[in-house]
């Protein structure tokens, strides 16, 4: 299947302190990028949808000025996490949207904040 | 929103017993997805199910679709330790002019040795 790498893999860092996330399509070029989080023991929950060249949708509830979008080419998404604070603590994870509808994951990054 | 039901949301078996986790839906649907994901990792597409009442096996696992397309399941004969993880239904849901994938709460399976 195709490959969706993410970067970093885990942060730790301190309250107050923004974090940048990339999400790359590795060998196929995808449109469309989405962003969840997960928490322990918890299904995906989207934050949003990425789309090449056009501004981010954000999922009900999640707030697009803190959590900054940027799909600036067909391979690439980042996801900053700006001020971020121990509620942000969580398991961020990307995919990309290949043909026929199927999702491929990135491994995720896990955000730790102190 | 719409939403994905799935149950159970824990299930432990013996090594060599079966396993089935079960997904509804309120509404239709115009397909629905499954994902494995083991204890560290992320979500790996298994299998993507369309048609009204389709049926489709990989190997040990078999996964239906609901002849009304509002309910799947998932079914693991003769499960190995290998086969633990949380497994998702996800469904292909239009929100606008968007489609996105929702994710059913996922069952997380344990298969005693």
């Amino acid at each position: 299947g195709a490959v969706v790498s993410q970067h970093p893999s885990w942060v730790i860092c301190k309250s107050g302190t923004s974090v940048k996330i990339e999400c790359r399509s590795l060998d196929f070029q995808a449109t469309t990028m989405f962003w969840y989080r997960q928490f322990p023991k918890q299904s995906l929950m989207l934050m949003a949808t990425s789309n090449e060249g056009s501004k981010a949708t954000y999922e009900q509830g999640v707030e697009k000025d803190k959590f900054l979008i940027n799909h600036a080419s067909l391979t690439l998404s980042t996801l900053t996490v700006t001020s971020a604070h121990p509620e942000d603590s969580s398991f961020y994870i990307c995919s990309a949207r290949a043909a026929y509808n199927e999702q491929f994951f990135g491994p995720g990054t896990r955000l730790t904040v102190l | 929103g719409q939403q994905v039901m799935q149950i159970p949301q824990y299930q432990h078996v013996q090594e060599g017993e079966d396993f089935t986790t079960y997904c509804n839906s309120s509404t239709t649907l115009s397909n629905i997805q499954w994902y494995k994901q083991r204890p560290g990792g992320h979500p790996v597409f298994l299998i993507q199910l369309v048609k009204s009442g389709e049926v489709k096996k990989q190997k040990r696992l078999t996964f239906q679709f609901g002849e009304a397309k509002k309910n799947s399941s998932l079914h693991i004969t003769a499960t190995q330790t290998t086969d633990v993880g949380t497994y998702f239904c996800a469904a292909l849901i239009s929100s606008g002019s968007a489609r996105q994938l929702t994710f059913g709460s996922g069952t997380q399976l344990t298969v005693l040795p």
